[in-house]
C-alpha cells in the first residue's frame, strides 16, 4: 500500500516551458488536491478534486491547470512556467467523508530558472 | 489573506520542556482543526484534530486546547522529545468547502536534547 506517491520527486524548468506532475493514490479516495509550499506561507491550496471528471479552484489556481480522468490519478499542469512558480508542490487525498484525514505525498521539488 | 495565524515561526525547546503553538481565525465556519507534522524532505501527515464542541482533546503527549469564544487553538506538546524536531502547521476546513484545509504559515520546533 503506497498511499499518495508523486512523480517526479525534482524538477528544473526554464522559463516558458511546460510540465506535467503527476499524482496516484491507492486509498480509493474520492477527493484529491494539489497544494504548494513556500518558505513563510505555509501550505496554500492550487486546485482541488472531489470526484473523477471534477476539478475546482482553489486559493492561488492561476498559471495551472489539473485534469482528473481516473480516480486514482490527478494531475497538475504549468502551460509556460514562470520563476514565481518555483516551490515544493504536494498532492492529497482524502475519502470526503469523516474524519476528513487529508493524506499527503512526499513532494515535488521545482524550480523555474 | 491568511485566514489561520500561526506563532511563533520558530521555537526552541529543552528536552522534556513544553512546547506550545498558538493559532488563530475568523471564519466561524470552519468546524474542523487539524495539526500536520512535517519532517525535512517529507509531506506533511496529520498529528491531530479536533472539532469545535470540545475544547480540548490528547493523545499521548499532544494536546490541543480550543476556545471557540476567542477563535484561537492552540498545541501543546508536553515532555518534548529531539525526535519531536520537525515544522508544525496548524490549519482549519469546513464541510462545505470540500473539505478543502487553510493553512497556517507554520513553526519549526527544534527540541535540544
Amino acid at each position: 500500500n503506497a498511499g499518495v506517491t508523486q512523480t517526479p520527486k525534482f524538477r528544473v524548468l526554464k522559463t516558458g516551458q511546460s510540465m506535467t506532475l503527476l499524482c496516484a493514490q491507492d486509498m480509493n479516495h474520492e477527493y484529491m488536491y494539489w497544494y504548494r509550499q513556500d518558505p513563510g506561507m505555509g501550505l496554500r491550496l492550487i486546485h482541488y478534486s472531489v470526484g473523477e471528471g471534477t476539478t475546482a479552484k482553489g486559493e492561488v489556481p492561476d498559471g495551472y491547470n489539473v485534469s482528473r480522468l481516473k480516480k486514482q490519478n490527478f494531475l497538475l499542469g504549468l502551460e509556460s512556467a514562470a520563476p514565481s512558480q518555483t516551490s515544493v508542490y504536494f498532492c492529497a487525498s482524502s475519502s470526503g467523508q469523516g474524519p476528513y484525514e487529508q493524506y499527503f505525498g512526499p513532494g515535488t521539488r521545482l524550480t523555474v530558472t | 489573506q491568511q485566514q489561520v495565524k500561526q506563532s511563533p515561526q520558530s521555537l526552541i525547546v529543552q528536552k522534556g520542556g513544553i512546547s506550545i503553538i498558538n493559532c488563530a481565525y475568523e471564519n466561524t465556519a470552519f468546524d474542523y482543526f487539524p495539526w500536520y507534522q512535517q519532517f525535512p524532505g517529507k509531506g506533511p501527515a496529520l498529528l491531530i484534530a479536533i472539532r469545535p464542541d470540545v475544547s480540548e482533546k490528547k493523545e499521548g503527549r499532544f494536546t490541543i486546547s480550543f476556545n471557540k469564544s476567542a477563535k484561537q487553538f492552540s498545541l501543546h506538546i508536553m515532555d518534548s522529545q529531539p525526535g519531536d524536531s520537525a515544522t508544525y502547521f496548524c490549519a482549519a476546513s469546513m464541510k462545505a468547502g470540500a473539505n478543502n484545509l487553510f493553512f497556517g504559515t507554520g513553526t519549526r520546533l527544534t527540541v535540544i536534547p
